[in-house]
């Protein structure tokens, strides 16, 4: 059981927009910043996102993140076959004395 | 371009520990800027993380895992290690090494391209 709640899958046709979700409390999202991680198929997680909206070097502006609350987005616009991938959100939870980092279950994108 | 290497046994006896090598190239391990951790994941689960370590070897760990972990720093040969002890089963993952940046707000940067543990007899 995570931490943090995605749902298990979402799915969407290539060139249309897809958003995925990740649910926390106050502990964590709520009062930490939130990073997504991409995983393709038999690879390392790779850094999509970072402190919530920002993008590392090199990754398209079709990525995007938002927070709001214990809540967190992820948004990928103009879906390629590429994209198929497990997402994660990941962030730190201050509930015990020192910090503690947390991912979601993960949300597999099929792009249909 | 910095490149993290998870090296060490693939196959770990039930109730041994588990020990594993990340080494750092294209970079030093003693930057102030980052922490260097450990995360596993179970087949088709999954992320966890493990634990942390800065260049000074200040640690911190799940609290979850912590009992059997340890982790710990060699400057000299830029590379950090994971002991787990008492495995079982469950532990069976894939593990991880990653960069924590100041500039990321300790959100996983660069990542290892894993290695597959086995826990059996």
């Amino acid at each position: 059981q995570s931490v943090l709640t995605q749902p298990p899958s979402v799915s969407a046709a290539p060139g249309q927009k897809v958003t995925i979700s990740c649910s926390g409390s106050s502990s964590n999202i709520g009062n930490n910043y939130v990073s997504w991680y991409q995983q393709l198929p038999g690879t390392a997680p790779k850094l999509l996102i970072y402190d919530n909206n920002k993008r590392p070097s090199g990754i398209p502006d079709r990525f995007s993140g938002s927070k709001s609350g214990t809540s967190a987005t992820l948004g990928i616009t103009g879906l390629q076959t590429g994209d198929e991938a497990d997402y994660y959100c990941g962030t730190w939870d201050s509930s015990l004395s020192a910090g503690n980092a947390v991912f979601g279950g993960g949300t597999q994108l099929t792009v249909l | 371009q910095l490149q993290l290497q998870e090296s060490g046994p693939g196959l770990v006896k039930p109730s041994e520990t588990l020990s594993l090598t990340c080494t750092v190239s294209g970079g030093s391990i003693s930057s102030s800027s980052y922490y260097w951790g450990w995360i596993r994941q179970p087949p088709g689960k999954g992320l966890e993380w493990i634990g942390s370590i800065y260049y000074s070897g200040s640690t911190y760990y799940n609290p979850s895992l912590k009992s059997r972990v340890t982790i710990s720093v060699d400057t000299s040969k830029n590379q950090f290690s994971l002991k787990l002890s008492s495995v079982t089963a469950a532990d069976t993952a894939v593990y991880y090494c990653a960069r924590q940046s100041v500039t990321t707000n300790d959100a996983f940067d660069i990542w290892g391209q894993g290695t597959m543990v086995t826990v059996s007899s």
